[in-house]
């Protein structure tokens, strides 16, 4: 069973709409993370917290913006995208920031953009 | 720079053969880390196995087996005895002080275990 939830499991929305991807860790784990994977490719991230700090902005667009509002918590709100944002969005966890540690990660959010 | 590369794109075998996945790997790192993930159609990626680089022991953990051979950059996955359960994409990943400790990702290996 995995410990890292992600609400919600499919989010279909247009170009004009803002929303809102959650994560939710129950590890204790002080690292968060958001990876994008399109299809028949690997992860690819965007963006790590460490003890609730950003500390790693993979030069993501501005349409994705971050937020961790304690340690358990991540979401990614999303405004104005565009087609080819369309992925599966998966979020990680890890013991600490340093990557080292081994990641477990969410089942994921697919993510269609019309 | 660091890199992994899963040369083998797509595996198909039937029920009860052995495969072995292969991963290898560049980094100019002497401390480093390698993983192994697994992800079903379902999406999640599964954590299988970490190494560090100063442990060359091959694992064992029920039907999977991992050898890690620094001396060819190597770190290939063996499942003995396959099952229809263990159809997935495997990605094996890389991580060290020269990729600032993010996780490098080989293009994973798609396996299909036919019955």
């Amino acid at each position: 069973d995995t410990e890292v939830t992600q609400t919600p499991k499919h989010l279909v929305m247009g170009m004009t709409n803002k929303k809102s991807l959650k994560c939710e860790q129950h590890m204790g784990h002080r690292a968060m993370y958001w990876y994008k994977q399109k299809a028949k490719k690997p992860p690819e991230l965007m963006f790590v917290y460490s003890y609730e700090k950003l500390s790693i902005n993979e030069s993501v667009p501005s349409r994705f913006s971050p937020e961790c509002p304690n340690s358990s918590l991540l979401n990614l709100h999303l405004h104005a995208l565009q087609p080819e944002d369309s992925a599966l969005y998966l979020c990680a966890s890890s013991h600490s920031g340093n990557t080292y540690n081994e990641q477990f990660f969410g089942p994921g959010t697919r993510l269609t953009v019309l | 720079a660091q890199k992994v590369t899963q040369a083998q794109t797509e595996i198909s075998v039937v029920e009860k053969e052995d495969v072995t996945l292969d991963c290898v790997y560049e980094t100019r790192d002497t401390t480093y880390y390698l993983f192994w993930y697994k992800q079903p159609p379902s999406g999640e990626l599964v954590f299988l196995i970490r190494r560090n680089s100063f442990d060359e022991q091959n694992e064992i953990s029920g039907r999977y087996s991992w050898n890690f051979q620094k001396s060819t950059s190597s770190f290939n996955f063996t499942i003995t005895a396959s099952q229809v359960v263990d159809s997935a994409v495997y990605f094996c990943a890389l991580s060290g002080v020269d990729s600032s400790y993010k996780l490098i990702f080989g293009s994973g290996t798609r396996l299909l275990v036919r019955p």
